[in-house]
């Protein structure tokens, strides 16, 4: 079964910082892998996506995502945060038994606080 | 091009009771999954429905159960209603049977308080 883990609970920047969330992923085949960020209250708004291609991934707001499948990790990176980059972020990976839809596996989430 | 829905926002419930929650999709999208998000945790898959059926279940128990509509459209209903089933309930649309590699896309949630 597939699995996400995402070491760091909370991490603090200072705005104007760059920032590396880390996500490792358990999965035997090629994986669909996602990241999404989550405002509070608010549901999940997806930042980007990798499923084959190029390793390093662009996403919005600036966000880009590196695919290592020797070390199976999908790292989120961003150069430079703002302050409204606060939120929780989700690492997740997509699959398919073949006996239907297994959905998203998601990680805990990693807390992102942003320092003035 | 209107985003995924969901009603209500915010509800409580006795434990015993049931509940049905609602989703519309997002234009265009004929596949509708349904996540539960304890606080602190990540969303954990519940099931997925396309063209009105059951295409994948999570590991949830059969008190939780669920219906999509001709207008896809779905209903997340929850029988015996338990303490820990207290939790944001997330709605996600996606294309055409959505498969591992469709990206889904995510109401604002149901916030269900179980008393």
């Amino acid at each position: 079964a597939q699995s996400v883990t995402q070491p760091d609970i909370h991490i603090t920047v200072s705005e104007g910082a760059s920032l590396e969330l880390r996500c490792n992923y358990s999965y035997g085949a090629t994986p669909y892998l996602f990241w999404y960020v989550q405002s509070p209250g608010q549901g999940l708004q997806l930042l980007l996506k990798y499923f084959s291609g190029d390793t390093l991934v662009q996403g919005i707001k600036g966000f880009e995502a590196e695919f290592k499948r020797s070390q199976s990790s999908f790292n989120l990176r961003k150069p430079s945060v703002h302050w409204s980059d606060a939120a929780e972020y989700f690492c997740a990976v997509g699959s398919n038994s073949g006996g239907g839809a297994d959905g998203l596996t998601f990680g805990k989430g990693t807390h992102l606080i942003i320092q003035p | 091009e209107t985003g995924v829905t969901q009603s209500p926002t915010h509800l409580i419930k006795t434990r015993g009771q049931q509940v049905t929650l609602r989703c519309s999709s997002q234009s265009g999208h004929n596949t509708v999954s349904w996540y539960q998000q304890a606080l602190g945790q990540g969303p954990q898959f519940i099931f997925q429905y396309y063209r009105e059926e059951e295409n994948g279940r999570g590991n949830f128990p059969p008190r939780f159960s669920g219906l999509q509509f001709p207008n896809y459209s779905s209903e997340l209903n929850v029988n015996a209603l338990e303490l820990d089933d207290s939790a944001l309930y997330l709605c996600a649309s996606s294309l055409v049977g959505g498969g591992p590699q469709e990206t889904q896309y995510f109401g604002p949630g149901t916030r269900l308080l179980v008393l």
